[in-house]
């Protein structure tokens, strides 16, 4: 079974706090992804890596950078946390190239007062 | 951009009933498309996809149809069960040209009793 994990499940940050959200995949997949969910939008993409070191923008990568530095792993950063980046944050997976299905992780539920 | 459209947002159906979810995807280049199931608290995780190369796709009670001429795709759930109750996402992929997943807004599904 693919395991994707999630640092923390539940966060409470302030505004203009720097925020690293964890994500590590068991499985040597090959690409990465970081969603947001909320109500009514469905999951927006914010960034992706498809090999370590590389990295692309998704929908609304505004705010938001990221760093994979493993395979494994592909970390979500938020420089400067802002009211409306509170939110839950979804970490997701696929095996390769032509293989479509993604495994998402547990979320992050993020709080920014 | 492109954009996955999904309806109805809510629905609700006696148990044994039949469920039908909408889609329409704008990206012609789409070639991969596929479902998410949400449970309440629970990652998303794929319940059944279909590629551009075939029409329907059947799995028990589950079935996906796609018209490509109309960017139209539906899920379809027969002899509904409580345990079907769960947020639903469409999905539009372009698995040769990128990697990115257009999810739609959701659709809750309640099954009752």
């Amino acid at each position: 079974d693919v395991k994707v994990t999630q640092s923390s499940r539940y966060l409470v940050k302030r505004t203009g706090e720097k925020v690293f959200l964890e994500c590590v995949q068991d499985m040597d997949h090959e690409n990465m992804f970081w969603y947001r969910q909320d109500p009514g939008l469905g999951l927006r993409l914010i960034y992706f890596s498809y090999d370590v070191k590389m990295k692309e923008k998704g929908d609304i990568p505004e705010g938001y950078s990221v760093s994979r530095e493993k395979k494994e792993r592909f970390s979500l950063i938020l420089e400067s946390a802002s009211t409306n980046q509170t939110s839950m944050y979804l970490c997701a997976s696929s095996r390769t190239y032509t293989d479509g299905e993604l495994f998402f992780g547990e979320g992050s539920r993020l709080t920014v007062l | 951009g492109e954009n996955v459209e999904q309806h109805p947002s809510t629905l609700s159906v006696q148990e044994g009933d039949s469920a039908v979810i909408k889609c329409t995807y704008s990206d012609s280049a789409s070639n991969y498309f596929p479902w998410y199931k949400q449970e309440l608290g629970k990652r998303p995780q794929l319940i059944i996809d279909i590629r551009s190369n075939v029409g329907e796709k059947k799995d028990q009670r589950i079935a996906v149809t796609l018209n490509k001429t109309a960017k139209h795709f539906s899920l379809h759930i027969t002899e509904t069960q409580p345990e079907d109750s769960a947020v639903y996402f469409c999905a539009a992929s372009t698995l040769t040209g990128g990697f990115k997943t257009i999810f739609g807004a959701g659709t809750r599904l309640f099954v009752k009793a």
